[in-house]
């Protein structure tokens, strides 16, 4: 079975630090995952995926990355953030039908902070 | 090329009522995906339909709910008789071919589902 732990319900940092959310996944097959992310009262947007391709990822607005295998890790990073970066990012697998893609199982989400 | 759509966005029912909330998937995609998002949390699955057939229905509850993906039109999420907890945001999303794992969903803006 696939689940995602998402290690911190919240994570508040100042405009132009780094950003660092963090992820564990269990999954009996190599996995999909995925980090989306929500702004208030909106949809979900893609950041970034794995699909067992590099295993460093790169997304859009800067994030990116990094799959680790021995540490069953997905996490986050930025190196510099923006105000526009305050969201609720999901940390997300995706469940697999004997080598079919199925639904997504979602983290319980972190929701970021940025301080000017 | 249009993405997710749904509607309505906001939707109101007293208890009891019947609420019907619709998602046409993008061009091409014949996958649709609905979760439910709680309020401070994640997002859950639902169900999973293909044209006119309902895939993996493991995360519906099993009573007054309902879903389809006719051969023409949108996918309908149907709940009779809702009651105060049904209310919540509910997400569709679509993918094109879920035999490939590198295929992520597509999330539409949701319908936030308010039951007074």
């Amino acid at each position: 079975a696939q689940s995602v732990t998402q290690l911190d319900s919240h994570v508040s940092v100042s405009e132009g630090t780094p950003v660092l959310l963090r992820c564990n996944y269990s999954s009996s097959y190599s996995p999909s995952l995925f980090w989306y992310v929500q702004h208030p009262n909106k949809g979900l947007q893609l950041l970034l995926k794995y699909t067992s391709a590099a295993t460093l990822v790169k997304g859009i607005n800067g994030f990116e990355a990094e799959f680790k295998k021995s540490e069953t890790s997905f996490h986050l990073t930025k190196p510099s953030a923006h105000m526009s970066d305050a969201a609720e990012y999901f940390c997300v697998v995706s469940r697999n039908y004997g080598g079919s893609q199925g639904n997504l199982i979602f983290g319980k989400g972190t929701k970021l902070s940025v301080k000017p | 090329n249009a993405g997710v759509m749904q509607n309505p966005r906001h939707l109101v029912r007293r208890r009891g009522q019947e609420a019907r909330l619709r998602c046409s998937p993008m061009k091409g995609h014949s996958h649709v995906y609905w979760y439910r998002q709680l309020p401070e949390e994640g997002l859950k699955f639902m169900v999973y339909l293909q044209k006119e057939n309902i895939i993996d229905e493991s995360g519906m509850p099993k009573e007054r709910f309902s879903a389809e993906f006719p051969k023409e039109g949108p996918s309908i999420l149907r709940i009779q008789q809702v009651v105060r907890g049904d209310s919540a945001a509910y997400f569709c999303a679509s993918s094109p071919n879920a035999d490939k794992f590198s295929y992520e969903q597509y999330f539409g803006p949701g319908t936030r589902l308010t039951v007074t």
